[in-house]
């Protein structure tokens, strides 16, 4: 099983520019998340979706669009990116909604924009 | 909101050395895990550990929740060891309320040959 996939890898965007991060899941997990690390810090959440259909904000959530395409892709997209939202994005799954269960977290996507 | 708090923010070790690692954090929490994050930035779950104490190899964790801490344990450490080990907490899934793991700043651990 490959868990969480998280398409591209690395990334450079020019302020202003759009771009969608892709994630998918095959643990036919029912929650999907995206968080940014910045230098020095732990995760922060950006947006979630607890249910295919559903997507709600999370912390940090100013900048960004997201899409539950399926159960298992959930799409994050920049429409003009800023230098402020050069990071490392993660996106991860759990199983939640039956019981709370861990996390999963993909390799991360690391966007710098100019 | 839930305030999670890492100590202490760098440990160097030399190789061999036991450390203990340790999460405070605000509030009563239904999920609280342990991960890795090696040089490569890869995230690896260590323990799914809302309460109790659990082990895996040189590593061990023990939640207490009724005091809201958590410790991971390393024992004889190797210097595969070294990177960033961060704890995350969340309140559960609640069915209406904000969902997501809220992240401490993490523990950043060099184990020198």
């Amino acid at each position: 099983n490959a868990g969480v996939t998280q398409t591209p890898k690395f990334q450079v965007l020019k302020t202003g520019q759009s771009m969608t991060l892709q994630c998918a899941q095959d643990m036919n997990h029912n929650s999907m998340y995206w968080y940014r690390q910045d230098p020095g810090m732990g995760l922060r959440l950006i947006y979630y979706s607890a249910s295919e259909g559903t997507t709600d904000k999370g912390e940090v959530p100013n900048g960004y669009n997201v899409s539950r395409l399926n159960k298992r892709e959930f799409s994050l997209r920049l429409e003009s990116a800023a230098p402020s939202q050069t990071s490392v994005y993660f996106c991860a799954s759990s199983a939640r909604r039956i019981s709370n269960q861990p996390q999963h977290f993909g390799d991360g996507t690391r966007l710098s924009i100019l | 909101g839930i305030q999670v708090e890492q100590s202490p923010p760098d440990l160097i070790l030399q190789e061999g050395a036991n450390s203990t690692l340790r999460c405070n954090f605000s509030d009563s929490v239904n999920n609280l895990q342990w991960f890795h994050q090696n040089p490569w930035g890869q995230l690896i779950n260590l323990f799914y550990i809302p309460s109790g104490t659990k082990q895996n190899g040189r590593l061990s964790a023990t939640t207490v929740a009724t005091e809201r801490y958590s410790l991971l344990y390393i024992s004889s450490s190797q210097t595969t060891d070294s990177g960033v080990y961060f704890c995350a907490v969340d309140y559960g899934w609640t069915g209406g309320g904000a969902d997501g793991l809220t992240f401490g700043k993490g523990t950043h651990l060099i184990i020198q040959p």
